[in-house]
């Protein structure tokens, strides 16, 4: 049961630009998410995250967009630079749960060119 | 470094044997994770421990697995009799268990270890 989708499995984006990460989810009980990054050979690695009860949420090149009533975030990242490269993946978690487990999405990997 | 470890970071094995995965996380949080990552897929949550107690391992893949926290401090996680399908990433991740002014709990951020690379043969 994958209550947390990413649809777009790559995209590639040129260096200056903005890239665009989607992520839906289908469990209403999610209020906090998380977005990770992951190079190769190596653990994800926190980036940003935002509360349900915010809808964006900035820190740096880095916004995380959250639309309660579609079940869905998008996390931008302005400019794009060729560090960027890495798989992003969103995950989603219910702070009623005693244990916090998150639930993640497939993955998207990016790639920045020149 | 003050992150969180795990060792190894890498393990070849043959079927049927036992193997052990070290991961200690970072030195405040009292919450310690288990995760599985397969190729194309996210981490999948395996269990959980809140200090030496572990409060959720449902999500255990069979009973060839089992983690221990015996100290609160570094865990364990073992699988017994190997099979070709545990090949996989195991991720560890730690958090603090938080609570704002009005004991409510909020949001908790997971740091992640490098991970232990298993291949079964």
């Amino acid at each position: 049961d994958q209550q947390v989708k990413q649809n777009s499995p790559s995209l590639s984006v040129q260096e200056g630009r903005i890239s665009i990460l989607n992520c839906d989810y289908t469990n209403s009980m999610f209020d906090y998410f998380l977005w990770y990054k992951k190079y190769p050979a190596e653990g994800p690695t926190f980036l940003i995250s935002i509360s349900s009860i915010k809808d964006k949420n900035e820190d740096g090149r880095f916004t995380v967009f959250l639309n309660k009533s579609a079940k869905h975030l998008s996390l931008h990242i302005v400019p794009s630079q060729p560090g960027d490269s890495a798989v992003y993946f969103c995950a989603a978690r219910r702070t009623t749960d005693s244990w916090g487990k998150l639930q993640f999405g497939a993955g998207t990997q990016v790639v920045v060119t020149p | 470094d003050t992150g969180v470890s795990q060792d190894p970071r890498h393990k070849i094995t043959k079927r049927g044997q036992n193997v052990t995965f070290r991961c200690d996380p970072i030195s405040e949080h009292n919450r310690l994770y288990w995760y599985r990552q397969t190729l194309g897929q996210g981490p999948e949550f395996l269990t959980y421990f809140q200090n030496e107690a572990q409060l959720e391992k449902s999500r255990l893949l069979s009973d060839r697995f089992s983690a221990e926290r015996p100290k609160g401090s570094f865990s364990t996680l073992e699988i017994q009799r190997t099979e070709q399908g545990d090949s996989a990433m195991y991720l560890c991740a730690s958090s603090l268990r938080n609570r704002d002014l009005n004991f409510r709990r909020v949001g908790e951020t997971q740091y992640f270890g490098p991970g232990t690379r298993l291949l079964v043969l």
